[in-house]
């Protein structure tokens, strides 16, 4: 089970780009990588799932070096209503997804 | 509609007490979960079923009793509470159980023993 480590907390201001990367040394040839968002009294909410280079959607960008040993959340312009915890996931695959979310990191952003 | 539900949102009880958390989703999901986040917001998790059948049995006092009636609905059953299970228990579904599957949460049961 790759083990994930990414930053306790970050701080933002409203319209900057935010980077947050985490890391996941030992993760699996067939391994994702996945973030989820989590607001205060709510479940997880899906933002973003990547396996190499780069994938965007509507929300973020993934980025994830050729060597798979970490993966950049970036989220642009943020706003007041992305602070929230940033849960960055290296999923395993059959038999069940089978994971720890970790502590993610907080981040706050401020008008 | 809401995807994933599970009741109640709210659940004070005293220690020894019996008790059950209840969850349904409506995406046709195969894999139901049930996720425990503690006060220091880990989440990990507890129980995966996979089309009723249980797939992930975390490493969890056999006072958790996990039940699925059929694939919408994984249903947690607690024995004889203790206040160390105090915590936010999230369940959650996915169309497979896949890693690489998208997973959708509950709002959440905030657990508290007194």
């Amino acid at each position: 089970l790759a083990k994930t480590t990414q930053p306790i907390s970050m701080d933002s201001y409203e319209g900057q780009e935010v980077n947050i990367t985490c890391s996941h040394n030992n993760i699996a040839t067939n391994d994702y990588i996945t973030w989820y968002q989590q607001f205060p009294s709510q479940g997880p909410r899906f933002i973003i799932q990547g396996y190499k280079t780069k994938v965007t959607n509507e929300v973020a960008s993934l980025f994830i070096p050729a060597d798979r040993k970490s993966s950049t959340l970036s989220l642009p312009r943020v706003s007041l209503s992305d602070t929230a915890v940033y849960y960055c996931l290296v999923g395993a695959n059959t038999g069940g997804f089978k994971t720890i979310f970790g502590a993610g990191t907080r981040l706050f952003v401020k008008a | 509609d809401t995807a994933v539900s599970q009741t109640p949102k709210y659940l004070v009880t005293q220690m020894g007490n019996d008790k059950s958390i209840k969850c349904e989703q409506n995406l046709g999901h195969d894999t139901m979960y049930w996720y425990k986040q503690d006060s220091k917001k880990f989440l990990k998790i507890m129980f995966s079923y996979n089309n009723k059948e249980l797939i992930i049995n975390e490493t969890v006092p056999n006072r958790f009793s996990p039940k699925s009636p059929d694939k919408a609905h994984l249903n947690l059953h607690i024995n004889s509470l203790e206040l160390g299970d105090s915590a936010v228990y999230f369940c959650a579904s996915s169309r497979d159980g896949q890693g690489s599957t998208e997973a959708f949460f509950g709002q959440g049961t905030r657990l508290t023993v007194v």
